[in-house]
């Protein structure tokens, strides 16, 4: 089955710009979309098809997908940031989505 | 303004069944895909599975002896049944709307707050 790898955790500074990873097997043939979930929380969807970002979510989140990593981008990070950001494909030969083990990103 | 909410018992005793509901207020049960994921205490998510407003449903092999998923148009719920539960499905359990477009882009837009179950005697 499909594999999403993210790290579990990054770091950064307030003002600067979070990068969240998400590896994959060619990758960058699937369409990826980012959640994320504050503590106690549901997630919500911050980017969708790569790079598309739904109604309501700033601009300062965007999305990248090339070869084996897509790339989730948070710029002029603030402490209302603080959360786990989750990656997922959906997976065509199961039929099932899948999720990437998850990222706790902390500001500094 | 569209939203889910989660509805069932917080407490369930081991080898009995998880039962869950799912119910879709200000807007439209049809035409979408329907699915349930839960997280386990301090983890990441995993996908239970997902019905079609028409009744057309799929699951995660590594539940799908144990899981059925229903949907009722009529009073615009979807529903869960988790059979044999153990203390491992101990899980805040999401309900979430499906967006569907083509064979590779599908993703979770609208979710419910979830409901934690607890399997315990």
């Amino acid at each position: 089955s499909y594999v999403l790898t993210q790290p579990p955790s990054v770091s950064v500074a307030p003002g600067q710009t979070a990068r969240i990873t998400c590896g994959g097997n060619n990758v960058a043939s699937k369409s990826v979309q980012w959640y994320q979930q504050k503590p106690g929380q549901a997630p919500v969807l911050v980017v969708y098809d790569d790079r598309d970002r739904p109604s309501g979510i700033p601009e300062r989140f965007s999305g990248s997908n090339s070869g084996n990593t897509a790339t989730l981008s948070i710029s002029r990070v603030d402490a209302g940031d603080e959360a786990d950001y989750y990656c997922q494909v959906w997976d065509s030969s199961s039929d099932l989505p899948v999720f990437g083990g998850g990222t706790k990103m902390t500001v500094l | 303004q569209e939203q889910l909410q989660e509805s069932g018992p917080g407490l369930v005793k081991p080898s009995e069944t998880l039962s869950l509901t799912c119910t879709v207020s200000g807007g439209s049960i049809n035409s979408y895909y329907w699915s349930w994921i839960r997280q386990p205490p301090g983890k990441g998510l995993e996908y239970i599975g997902y019905i079609y407003y028409r009744g057309r449903t799929n699951y995660n092999p590594s539940l799908n002896s144990r899981v059925t998923i229903s949907v009722d148009t009529s009073n615009k719920q979807f529903s869960l049944k988790l059979t044999s539960v153990t203390a491992a499905d101990t899980a805040v359990y999401y309900c979430a709307r499906t967006r569907w477009f083509g064979e590779f882009l599908r993703y979770f837009d609208l979710w419910g707050r979830g409901t934690l179950v607890t399997v315990s005697s």
